[in-house]
């Protein structure tokens, strides 16, 4: 199994300011993801996390409004860039390692923009 | 890409067994059945998986059709923890190995 730590679990922003969410997995795992749940709603896969390389986006979400960094099998970080009270929700990280197929999650970080 | 297709919700009572569906009539031969849940306020967590075969481990057991177009999440003996949004899941996404997500079902378990 692996444990996922989130940073900040929960925070207020101003609307045009940006905030990065730290991810941290107390072993090595070899896929990390990033999720987003808005208020009521199911996750939604942002991007896989790729060590060492640019992030592989999924439709509708760019690199220059979510910035993903990998910088080694345990570490993460998500910012989500110019902030605007639609980006209020929860953000989650997940990680896995493939041969198992089993994903694990994070508590999720709440993020309220005003 | 393949989709699901689960009850919005359901209700079971406590300490009764409770059969979870989940409808993936375009699954294909490489796609993995997977199921979490999320309790209230957490993150997802991991139930079970299974291709063909029926699965069972100590949370849950997972029947899959034979041709599988379908499959059942089944708990045994509901407890007042079990009360989640329950994800029927087939892996998808761009790289391959990541869940999307479908809106699940919510269920409720009743003393």
């Amino acid at each position: 199994s692996a444990v996922i730590s989130q940073k900040p679990s929960r925070d207020i922003c101003q609307r045009g300011t940006s905030l990065t969410i730290q991810c941290q997995v107390d072993s090595q795992v070899t896929m990390m993801f990033w999720y987003r749940q808005q208020p009521g709603q199911s996750l939604t896969l942002i991007a896989t996390a790729n060590q060492g390389s640019e992030a592989t986006y999924e439709s509708g979400f760019v690199i220059d409004k979510f910035p993903i960094s990998r910088p080694n099998l345990t570490f993460s970080t998500l910012t989500v860039s110019n902030m605007s009270p639609e980006d209020s929700s929860i953000y989650l990280c997940s990680a896995g390692d493939s041969s198992t197929g089993e994903l694990f999650f994070g508590e999720g970080s709440r993020l309220t923009v005003l | 890409d393949a989709k699901t297709t689960q009850p919005n919700s359901m209700e079971s009572n406590e300490e009764e067994p409770v059969h979870l569906p989940c409808n993936h009539s375009t699954i294909s031969g490489t796609d993995y059945i997977h199921w979490y849940r999320q309790l209230p306020s957490q993150g997802p967590e991991y139930v079970i998986h299974g291709l063909t075969s029926n699965v069972n481990n100590r949370m849950a057991s997972l029947a899959i059709a034979e041709d599988r177009k379908s499959s059942t999440l089944i708990l045994h003996r509901a407890t007042l923890r079990d009360a989640a949004v329950y994800y029927c899941i087939l892996k998808v996404g761009r790289s391959g190995y990541a869940l999307n997500f479908g809106k699940g079902t919510s269920l409720l378990v009743t003393p």
